[in-house]
């Protein structure tokens, strides 16, 4: 089973502000990997497939980059909407696993 | 309008059943691989189970942890994905959500989400 090991935990950061999340994986996943953003009481939501390709509708301050082992979610400018939870994902090898995680919340 | 609905979420005694349902609409559901994907209470996201399309033999793999317990079937002719849950334990306790790839190479359309209670 592929590892995803996400830091940091936590991030807190003001409006406006950018924001750089990281994903390591235990083995290497290509390029096949995702992330989601997901806000409380609500089911996650596609945000970069194929480690730096926005998905539908997704603006064009969120951005991914990486390859192998080492991937990065950069959020260029921080929007009040943008604080919530943010997870990767690998479709390389089954099973599918996830990340733990990276909490984006207000400083 | 492309949607999934899940339902048939409840409480539940360890060492029961229950079998949720996830209703297909706006795409043809009869090429998606679907995804079962739950979560537990204040935790991260983990992978279920899939079924693959009919043209895919409707193969299904699982996750160690609901391997043998849970199975994950379909019905075309109803756009409808269900999952059988057996065997329940206090740790199933979790939101599942049904997911798919419609547009794009990762989950971009996911249900509402269906809360599971395993508990005495």
């Amino acid at each position: 089973e592929i590892v995803l090991t996400q830091s940091p935990a936590t991030l807190s950061l003001s409006p406006g502000e950018r924001a750089t999340l990281s994903c390591r994986a235990s083995q290497s996943v290509s390029s096949y990997l995702a992330w989601y953003q997901q806000k409380p009481g609500q089911a996650p939501r596609l945000l970069i497939y194929d480690a730096s390709n926005r998905a539908t509708g997704i603006p064009a301050r969120f951005s991914g980059s990486g390859s192998g082992t080492d991937f990065t979610l950069t959020i260029s400018s921080l929007e009040p909407e943008d604080f919530a939870v943010y997870y990767c994902q690998q479709r390389t090898n089954w099973p599918l696993t996830f990340g733990g995680g990276t909490k984006v919340e207000v400083k | 309008e492309v949607l999934l609905v899940e339902s048939g979420g409840g409480l539940v005694k360890p060492g029961g059943s229950l079998r949720l349902s996830c209703a297909a609409s706006g795409f043809t559901f009869s090429n998606a691989w679907m995804n079962w994907i739950r979560q537990a209470p204040g935790k991260g996201l983990e992978w279920v189970g899939l079924i693959k399309s009919k043209a895919d033999a409707e193969t299904t793999d699982y996750a160690a942890p609901v391997k043998g317990r849970f199975t994950i079937s379909r019905d075309d002719s109803k756009n409808t994905l269900y999952l059988q849950m057996n065997s329940l334990k206090t740790e199933d306790t979790a939101v599942y959500y049904c997911t798919t790839d419609v547009a794009s190479k990762g989950f971009d359309l996911w249900g509402q989400g269906t809360k599971v209670t395993v508990s005495s």
